[in-house]
């Protein structure tokens, strides 16, 4: 059973560079066609995808956010991390960890994290 | 991008059935079969409900089921129980290779 789970700090000031990783567990991170994503949600608001990377480091973003977000991964560790900068209170939510299908399954987003809240504040 | 396009609530009482709508554009949703539904009760991580428009994961029960015609994609839950009371969003992978979520429905059941 493939287990996700996010961690990193809980608070962020704002302007710093808030970062994130997710453990994988039960799979490795290198295996398969899948891709591994981050994906947030604002307090009582919908969800939000932050962009994805495949265990070859290919990335894509949210266009919306792509000048201040990264997404890394570290095969050794079966680990992938978030870095999103000069963050504002608008980035405050809960931030999920999510592993993706390939289209034989239409991208679809099988396993999550349990989530992780982030809040900007001075 | 722009979310798709989703009802913001729905109602029904146990026993009926409901259709929650997600329209998106030729780039998302009408552009390709790679629509799913995730539903979400309060505090927990979305699960994944259908995949490819009309497939259900291992485990989901077939009450839920998913079409699609033209830029629009509906999920549909029959024989209404009170556990399927959740938020419930769609999302699609889009002609950028991105994916984008819907703004969320909330079900109630009355």
């Amino acid at each position: 059973q493939v287990q996700l789970q996010e961690s990193g700090p809980g608070l962020v000031k704002p302007s710093q560079t808030l970062s994130l990783t997710c453990t994988v567990s039960g799979g490795s991170i290198s295996s398969g066609s899948y891709y591994w994503s981050w994906i947030r949600q604002p307090a009582g608001k919908g969800l939000e995808w932050t962009g994805l990377i495949y265990s070859s480091g290919s990335t894509n973003y949210n266009p919306s956010l792509k000048s201040r977000v990264t997404i890394s991964v570290d095969t050794s560790k079966n680990q992938f991390s978030l870095k999103v900068n000069s963050v504002t209170a608008a980035d405050t939510a809960v931030y999920y960890c999510a592993r993706g299908l390939g289209h034989s399954y239409g991208y679809a987003f099988d396993y999550w994290g349990q989530g992780i809240l982030v809040t900007v504040s001075s | 991008q722009s979310a798709l396009t989703q009802p913001a609530s729905v109602s029904g009482s146990p026993g009926q059935s409901i259709t929650i709508s997600c329209t998106g554009t030729s780039s998302d949703v009408g552009g390709y079969n790679y629509v799913s539904w995730y539903q979400q009760h309060p505090g927990k991580a979305p699960k994944l409900m259908i995949y490819d428009v009309i497939n259900r994961p291992s485990g989901v029960s077939n009450r839920f089921s998913g079409s699609k015609s033209g830029n629009t994609a509906s999920l549909t839950i029959s024989g209404l129980q009170a556990e399927d009371e959740a938020d419930y969003y769609c999302s699609s992978y889009t002609s950028s290779t991105t994916r984008v979520f819907g703004g969320g429905t909330k079900l109630t059941v009355l």
